[in-house]
């Protein structure tokens, strides 16, 4: 099956600052590649989701990038805030079917006020 | 949120006992999927549902079993649980195939003993 690696595993950033975590995925034919949020002590939340024929993805503060050719996408967040806080999963899948769906190891941002 | 509810929330019961966890849903959605989480393996598929007595195996399906009687209710059970079964159990549900976003439910954490 898909092995999606996720890095770092814990980030930590100054309110206000921009953080980017990364992840690379090892099955080419994947084109699904979605963000979850999991506050502590919460479920875990899609906050944004991209698919193979788009290359860049923005909702206000979160982007999403993804270079099909070296099997990596990234999650950017501008002007951080300390909401921000929580872990945030990475996912691939093969088509948009959560069977199909493997999620990264999560990193733990914190942002510092 | 989505209509979801796992139970028990929290359960710590003791070496080869028999436990079942409870996924009711009231969005009427066909997709149902039990994940646990454990530290430094993000979140990983399973068993899944994609109708009532349709079921199949995940990633991690081994020592677990599951079944669907009813569109809402997904249930998990470990036939004799195992200290290496101690995790934090999510349900969660999705309208098709092809939708992409998972909606999960509160977890249930489960301790071994």
């Amino acid at each position: 099956g898909e092995n999606v690696e996720q890095h770092p595993s814990t980030l930590s950033v100054q309110e206000g600052d921009s953080a980017v975590i990364k992840c690379t995925y090892s099955d080419s034919a994947s084109n699904y590649f979605p963000w979850y949020k999991q506050e502590l002590g919460k479920r875990p939340q899609l906050i944004i989701d991209i698919r193979s024929n788009v290359g860049e993805k923005k909702d206000q503060r979160i982007a999403v990038t993804l270079n099909k050719t070296a099997k990596h996408f990234s999650l950017h967040i501008t002007e951080t805030q300390p909401e921000d806080s929580a872990v945030y999963f990475c996912a691939a899948s093969i088509g948009a079917g959560a069977n199909n769906l493997f999620f990264g190891t999560g990193t733990r941002l914190t942002v510092i006020p | 949120d989505a209509g979801i509810t796992q139970s028990p929330r929290h359960k710590v019961t003791e070496t080869g006992t028999p436990v079942t966890l409870r996924c009711h849903q009231t969005e009427n959605h066909r997709y149902m999927y039990w994940y646990r989480q454990d530290p430094g393996h993000g979140l990983r598929l399973i068993h899944y549902s994609y109708g009532v007595k349709d079921t199949d195996k995940g990633e991690v399906s081994d020592g677990y079993s599951v079944s669907r009687s009813k569109t809402e209710d997904f249930l998990l059970t470990l036939e004799s649980a195992t200290s290496s079964q101690t995790s934090v159990y999510f349900c969660a549900i999705s309208d098709g195939p092809n939708t992409g976003e998972l909606f999960f439910g509160e977890g249930s954490r489960l301790t071994v003993l």
